[in-house]
């Protein structure tokens, strides 16, 4: 079976400070990987998803990036955190099919002080 | 420019059947998903619906109407345990998932 691996689950850092968050997906190869943030009370909104290896989309401007330097594994990265990147960061797959449900991990909760 | 509609927040009886709408203006159809969301965990995935008609799981039913733009959610013997946050989410002509912001459904016993 599938699962997928988010870490990690509670982050608090300082404005300023550079952020890494990883999530790995066993049990599938070549998955559709996704990174969303949802702030308090709110949707998902979509910030990154990756078709392959060194393939990344972008769909909201901002002072964060993301990598698939391998198949399974999707990293958000930041060079220097704003206030407003606070929120509940989560990883997602599904397969490459359309119609297909995406799956999350557990979610980061990320706090900056 | 794209959007999903549900209400922010609904309550019912434990034991009672509840009905969760989302109606929906996107840039195509490519089906649409129903997941529930417990407070401060992840969304995990309930239903998915992309022709017209009720698709049934358990205790858990979707509906969906494309020519409304309108899908339901029911859920039946409503225990404390559905109490949760349900997102409907819809995926364009991008195959690009647009979500709602969630229905919070509070169960009372």
């Amino acid at each position: 079976s599938q699962t997928i691996h988010q870490w990690p689950a509670t982050l608090v850092q300082p404005v300023g400070s550079p952020l890494s968050l990883e999530c790995t997906v066993e049990g599938t190869s070549n998955p559709n990987l996704y990174w969303y943030r949802q702030a308090a009370g709110r949707g998902l909104q979509l910030l990154f998803y990756s078709v392959g290896i060194g393939q990344i989309s972008s769909e909201v401007p901002q002072n964060l990036s993301a990598s698939r330097p391998q198949d399974r594994q999707f990293i958000l990265s930041s060079k220097k955190l704003l206030l407003s990147d606070s929120g509940f960061y989560l990883c997602a797959w599904s397969r490459g099919q359309e119609n297909q449900p995406q799956h999350f991990g557990d979610g980061t909760r990320l706090s900056i002080l | 420019g794209q959007n999903i509609d549900q209400p922010t927040e609904m309550t019912a009886t434990e034991g009672a059947i509840v009905q969760i709408n989302c109606t929906y203006q996107t840039s195509g159809f490519n089906g649409l998903f129903w997941y529930q969301q417990h407070a401060g965990e992840a969304p995990t995935f309930l239903s998915y619906n992309v022709l017209d008609g009720l698709e049934e799981k358990g205790r858990f039913s979707s509906f969906l109407s494309r020519s409304k733009g309108y899908s339901y959610l029911l859920l039946k013997e409503l225990q404390m345990k559905d109490s949760a946050s349900y997102l409907c989410a819809v995926r364009d002509s991008n195959y690009q998932l647009i979500w709602g912001a969630g229905t919070k459904l509070i169960i009372k016993p």
